[in-house]
């Protein structure tokens, strides 16, 4: 039982070139939340989704990053024309259609991609 | 040693001592809270938790206090050990769904 896929673990871009972020949720999860992670500082909120659609992109800027949760597939973190300050660690998480909490939350997340903006 | 609050980065503990933790969170209406452990390099990695209904959950040589008066959290390690040396965040849930709100983090260094 795999947890969940992120790739790649370290994308290297120039400034104004794109960046493409996959996520593979655990099997049977169809929730997906993307966070960022600057150096030395905790987790921020950037989207969550669900199966073809965006529930909440309130952590999202407004220009140049976009997500998806296609049906089939992954879910894919773009960053068009990546700037310096857009070098982070970006990681994904996964639930299942009922959180159940208490104990294990069931809330799992990957091992992140680490972009390096150059 | 203790921890006197996120502001604090580093908490220094001696191998078999016991570590708290402190988190102030920001949301009074919160009702589930978590505790990840990050490794160098890792993704955060599932501690304890705790719903806004306990003062007090146990685990395997953890425990997390949750104080709603002042919107307080902490994690307690019994026995720290090398392998609990990483960088500890508190989590609270903002919504319905799952959208966490993390703290800064606290980076605990064992010594031998």
């Amino acid at each position: 039982n795999a947890g969940v896929m992120q790739n790649p673990r370290h994308l290297v871009r120039r400034r104004g070139q794109e960046a493409r972020l996959r996520c593979s949720p655990m099997k049977g999860h169809s929730h997906v939340y993307w966070y960022r992670q600057l150096p030395e500082e905790g987790l921020k909120f950037m989207v969550y989704l669900q199966k073809e659609n965006i529930i909440d992109e309130s952590g999202m800027p407004k220009e140049r990053f976009s997500a998806e949760f296609p049906k089939e597939g992954p879910s894919i973190l773009r960053i068009q024309q990546v700037v310096r300050g857009d070098s982070a660690a970006y990681f994904c998480a996964s639930s299942p259609p009922s959180l159940k909490g208490g104990g294990d939350y069931g809330y799992t997340f990957g091992s992140g991609t680490r972009l390096t903006v150059v | 040693g203790e921890s006197v609050g996120l502001h604090l980065p580093t908490l220094s503990v001696q191998e078999g001592d016991n570590s708290i933790i402190n988190c102030a969170y920001s949301n009074s209406a919160s009702d589930y809270f978590i505790w990840y452990k990050q490794e160098s390099g890792k993704g955060p990695q599932f501690i304890i938790d705790i719903r806004s209904n306990m003062d007090k959950r146990q685990g395997q040589r953890v425990t997390v206090l949750l104080n709603k008066t002042v919107k307080h959290l902490s994690l307690q390690i019994a026995a720290t050990q090398p392998g609990d040396s990483a960088v500890y965040f508190c989590a609270e849930k903002m919504d319905s769904w799952g959208k966490l709100q993390f703290g800064a983090g606290t980076q605990v260094v064992v010594t031998p």
